[in-house]
């Protein structure tokens, strides 16, 4: 069970606005920035998000990042086929004294 | 551009030991942290340790302290994860990652392309 709590799945239609959720609690998302990571099958992760809501040189401007209190979410907006993959939060944690990731969310387009 | 090439896994029996390594280039390694992660067939991301730039700080996931060791060696720009007393459930593709600065606090922002580990009698 991991310490970030993320939906297994999420799906969205092209075009559609998808968001997905990343909820910790005050030892991690509570006091630190969340990452953002996006997995293709058999590739490694590649970062798509970090501080939250910065988005790395390359990622389009139709991915977004925000956290409120003890919870982060992902959203991407105008849904392509390609952005069809796992995505992963994760945060430092203070009382682990180490990083956590969420379970990860298979996001599907329809 | 910053590249990260993982060796050392291969098929091992439990309670054996084994030492990946991963080896830098396209930026100054010294000043970056640097992180394993391992993902094991099917399933998602677990954080393995990290190291900072210096040496000096080490951190680990709570399933795998004291098995595991984290180390580096900056005049050759090579990471080390050395493991020992496998068991079946370290069985995973490991990945060194690039932290986003020099402390363990920050981040990956890079990853290599992963070293599988298989844990197996």
């Amino acid at each position: 069970q991991s310490v970030l709590t993320q939906p297994p799945s999420a799906s969205g239609s092209p075009g559609q606005r998808v968001t997905i959720s990343c909820s910790g609690s005050s030892p991690n998302i509570g006091s630190y920035t969340v990452n953002w990571y996006q997995q293709f099958p058999g590739m490694a992760p590649k970062l798509l998000m970090y501080s939250d809501d910065q988005r790395p040189s390359g990622v389009p401007d139709r991915v977004s990042g925000s956290k409120s209190g003890t919870s982060a979410s992902l959203a991407i907006s105008g849904l392509q086929s390609e952005d069809e993959a796992d995505y992963y939060c994760a945060a430092w944690d203070a009382s682990l004294n180490g990083w956590v990731f969420g379970g990860g969310t298979k996001l599907t387009v329809l | 551009q910053v590249q990260l090439v993982e060796s050392g896994g291969g098929v091992v029996q439990p309670g054996t030991s084994l030492r990946l390594s991963c080896a830098a280039s396209g930026f100054t390694f010294s000043d970056y942290g640097i992180h394993w992660v391992r993902q094991a067939p099917g399933k998602g991301l677990e954080w393995v340790a990290v190291i900072s730039s210096d040496g000096n700080n080490k951190y680990y996931g709570d399933s795998l302290k004291g098995r595991f060791t984290i180390s580096r060696d900056n005049s050759r720009n090579t990471l080390y994860l050395q493991m020992n007393s496998l068991r079946t459930d370290d069985t995973a593709l490991y990945y060194c990652a690039r932290a986003g600065g020099t402390s363990a606090y920050y981040g990956i922002d890079y990853w290599g392309q992963g070293t599988l580990v298989s844990v197996s009698s």
